[in-house]
């Protein structure tokens, strides 16, 4: 069964230092996005991509966090600098489209522990 | 903009009891989705939901999502452990001109079921 990849699964930083996440969509999923999830609370939008072109990043903290999806398929998520309110789980999901009849489906997450 | 509460936010049964879980929008929900969470990981997903009235069930679990399209229950009959996690609900939600396919979630309900 085709499944969403993320790499890696956890990481610890120090505070100030660069992280990048790492997502491979179901193929031949047009749409992906990424979430955050803060322990407690349900996920949240940060980017939306449809094939390489950002449909939504109004929730991007631009001036740290940075997205990608050169060709389309893979995506990476950046944060520069980390700062303890990064601390989250980072979800990447994946759709056929946009018309919001499709399923989102999620991969494994990324836990983030900012020290 | 919209936002979706459930209720409860946590919830201990007894293995074999029934048990319902809400999820209400502060607006006409267009697409309700029901996720399930292990702790540390992915989401899971469960249903989907679009018109009014409707109800799909898998396996012991069932959801529906009333006429006036503003509230969706989760059932889940003959409770076992392997229902145990964290049950979200996502909507779609509106961005600009149109949907973007974006989701919205609940906080969450967390499910414990004793042996």
């Amino acid at each position: 069964e085709a499944e969403v990849a993320q790499s890696p699964r956890y990481k610890i930083t120090e505070k100030s230092q660069a992280v990048a996440f790492w997502c491979d969509p179901i193929s031949g999923h047009a749409t992906l996005y990424w979430y955050r999830q803060i322990l407690g609370q349900g996920p949240e939008l940060l980017v939306q991509f449809q094939d390489e072109s950002v449909v939504d990043d109004s929730q991007l903290p631009k001036d740290r966090f940075s997205a990608e999806r050169l060709k389309g398929v893979d995506s990476t998520l950046k944060i520069q600098p980390a700062e303890l309110g990064d601390s989250a789980m980072y979800l990447c999901a994946s759709s056929l489209g946009t018309s919001g009849k499709e399923t989102q489906y999620f991969g494994p997450g990324t836990r983030l522990l900012v020290l | 903009s919209q936002e979706l509460e459930q209720s409860p936010q946590s919830l201990i049964v007894q293995e074999g009891k029934n048990l319902t879980i809400n999820c209400t929008s502060s607006k006409t929900l267009y697409g309700l989705y029901w996720y399930k969470q292990k702790y540390g990981e992915g989401l899971i997903f469960l249903m989907m939901l679009q018109k009014g009235g409707e109800e799909k069930s898998h396996e012991k679990i069932t959801a529906k999502l009333d006429e006036k399209k503003q509230q969706s229950s989760l059932h889940i009959t003959a409770s076992q452990p392997s229902h145990a996690g964290i049950y979200l609900c996502g909507a779609g939600a509106s961005h600009g001109s149109g949907n973007t396919g974006k989701l919205i979630f609940g906080q969450g309900t967390t499910l414990q079921v004793k042996p």
